[in-house]
C-alpha cells in the first residue's frame, strides 16, 4: 500500500513563526501536493511538485512556500504564520504513468495547524 | 474549466436506508470523475472512479456511481447505510489525459458529510 506520512497531526504556532510541515511518501511518486481543507470549501490546492526541484503554484499560494529536494520528501514552508492560515493541511501523491492511475492522488492524515 | 458542485453540505440517513449523495460537473473535455472519502481524523481514500466504458461503477464498501453525461451528473449511491458510512465525501473531476506524462488538475468538490442515524 502507498503510504504518505505527514510529520504532525496536530500544531500551535504564533502569529510571525516560521512553519514547516513535511511530508514523505514511500511509493517514488513524481508528483506531490499540499492542499488545505477548511470547512465548506473543500480542498485547495496551494503548490505541488512534478519533480525533484520543482514546483508549480497552486490556487492559494499566498503566503507559502515549498521545497523539494529529494523526490519522497515534500515540505509546506510557512514563513510568516498567520491566525488565517489555521486550517487542515493535506499532503498527497500520485505517479506519473498512463492513462487514470496519475489522477489519483494518495492522502496523508492531515496536520491541523492553529495559529494562535 | 472543469469545477464539480456537491449538493447538501450535510446529510442524515437512518441505518439501513439509502444513501445518496449528488455530485455535478462541469468539464470543457470528456471527465475522469472520482470519489474520495475521508474518515474522521484520516486523511482522503479512493472510494471509485469513472474513466472509460461501463457508466455504473462499483467502489469499495458497497458503494457506487453512475455516470450520467446528459445530466453531467456522478452521484454517489449505497443501498443501506451503516454506522461506519459516517464520514465526508468529495466528488472530483479531472480532464481525460490527452498527453503522456504532465499533470492533470484534479477540481475537489465542498464535500458532503454524511452523517448515520441508528
Amino acid at each position: 500500500d502507498v503510504k504518505v506520512t505527514q510529520s504532525s497531526r496536530y500544531l500551535v504556532k504564533r502569529t510571525g513563526e516560521k512553519v514547516f510541515l513535511e511530508c514523505v511518501q514511500d511509493m517514488d511518486h513524481e508528483n506531490m501536493f499540499w492542499y488545505r481543507q477548511d470547512p465548506g470549501l473543500g480542498l485547495r490546492l496551494i503548490y505541488f511538485s512534478y519533480d525533484v526541484k520543482m514546483k508549480e503554484k497552486g490556487d492559494i499560494p499566498e503566503g507559502y512556500s515549498v521545497s523539494r529536494e529529494k523526490k519522497e520528501r515534500f515540505s509546506l514552508i510557512l514563513e510568516s504564520a498567520s491566525t488565517n492560515q489555521t486550517s487542515m493541511y493535506l499532503c498527497a501523491s500520485s505517479p506519473t504513468t498512463e492513462g487514470v492511475a496519475k489522477n489519483i492522488q494518495y492522502f496523508g492524515a492531515g496536520t491541523r495547524l492553529s495559529v494562535l | 474549466a472543469q469545477s464539480v458542485t456537491q449538493l447538501g453540505s450535510h446529510v442524515s440517513v437512518s441505518e439501513g436506508a439509502l444513501v445518496l449523495l449528488r455530485c455535478n460537473y462541469s468539464s470543457s473535455v470528456p471527465p475522469y470523475l472520482f470519489w474520495y472519502v475521508q474518515y474522521p481524523n484520516q486523511g482522503l481514500q479512493l472510494l471509485l472512479k469513472y474513466t472509460t466504458g461501463a457508466t455504473l461503477v462499483k467502489g469499495i464498501n458497497g458503494f457506487e456511481a453512475e455516470f450520467k453525461k446528459s445530466e453531467t451528473s456522478f452521484h454517489l449511491t449505497k443501498p443501506s447505510a451503516h454506522m461506519s458510512d459516517a464520514a465526508e465525501y468529495f466528488c472530483a473531476v479531472t480532464p481525460t489525459p490527452w498527453n503522456s506524462g504532465g499533470y492533470q488538475k484534479v477540481t475537489f468538490g465542498t464535500g458532503t458529510k454524511l452523517q448515520v442515524i441508528p
